[in-house]
């Protein structure tokens, strides 16, 4: 079993949807990450959050510590959110380190 | 300011060459991390760095592939008699601290796609 788990793998939406993208993770975390990559570009950090909820514009990200769960929402789709979104985990690797841990990514598809 | 860059863009090389990949992380950052994506898979961590030093390697696939960090700042990743199973897009990232608890956001490079023939 992975460590990061996300679903689904695909997703296809209309523009104008509101879209959920969730993350579990079995580790102990100090910080996740979500990140967008675009076809053929390169990877953009979205969020660090360790509680909580963030907000920037139309993406929101929240994290259950309790639940390990995290979802990454985006109000009012359009076509340009689409990308191959990734959760990544910041574990507690005995303070050595603080690679990333990625899960498999998400490929959001919004048709316009 | 700049980002980060690395170089080659591409690189494609014959079985059993060896090749070396450069990364320029973000002036000031003291944190640099080495990922690979093989196609069909996600991101793997390969290697990080805290300065000049190297706490975790645990993510080198091999003894074939080894890095280093001059200066604090630029890195090679370096890979030995290179296997076909070594083609993916290898990827550098910074960050400013891995201190824990600390804003920790890695910046990413737009890596290089490797080709092994």
């Amino acid at each position: 079993k992975n460590e990061v788990e996300q679903s689904p793998q695909n997703l296809t939406a209309q523009e104008g949807e509101f879209i959920t993208i969730n993350c579990s993770y079995s580790v102990g975390i100090s910080a996740l990450h979500w990140l967008q990559q675009h076809p053929g570009g390169g990877i953009v950090s979205l969020f660090m959050l360790s509680s909580g909820k963030k907000k920037h514009g139309r993406l929101i990200a929240t994290i259950n510590i309790q639940e390990k769960h995290s979802s990454l929402h985006i109000t009012a789709s359009h076509p340009r959110d689409s990308a191959v979104y990734i959760c990544a985990v910041e574990g507690v690797w005995g303070g050595a380190t603080n690679k990333l841990i990625f899960g498999t990514g998400t490929l959001l598809a919004v048709q316009p | 300011g700049a980002g980060v860059s690395q170089s080659p863009s591409n690189k494609v090389t014959e079985k059993g060459k060896d090749v070396e990949l450069r990364c320029d992380p973000i002036s000031g950052h003291t944190a640099l991390y080495w990922y690979r994506q093989s196609l069909g898979q996600g991101l793997e961590f390969l290697i990080y760095f805290q300065g000049n030093s190297a706490p975790d390697k645990s993510g080198l696939p091999s003894d074939r592939f080894s890095a280093e960090r001059t200066g604090g700042s630029v890195s090679t990743l370096t890979i030995q008699r290179t296997q076909q199973e070594d083609s993916a897009v290898y990827l550098c990232a910074s960050s400013q601290s891995r201190r824990q608890g600390f804003y920790n956001e890695q910046f990413f490079g737009p890596g290089t796609r490797l080709t092994v023939l």
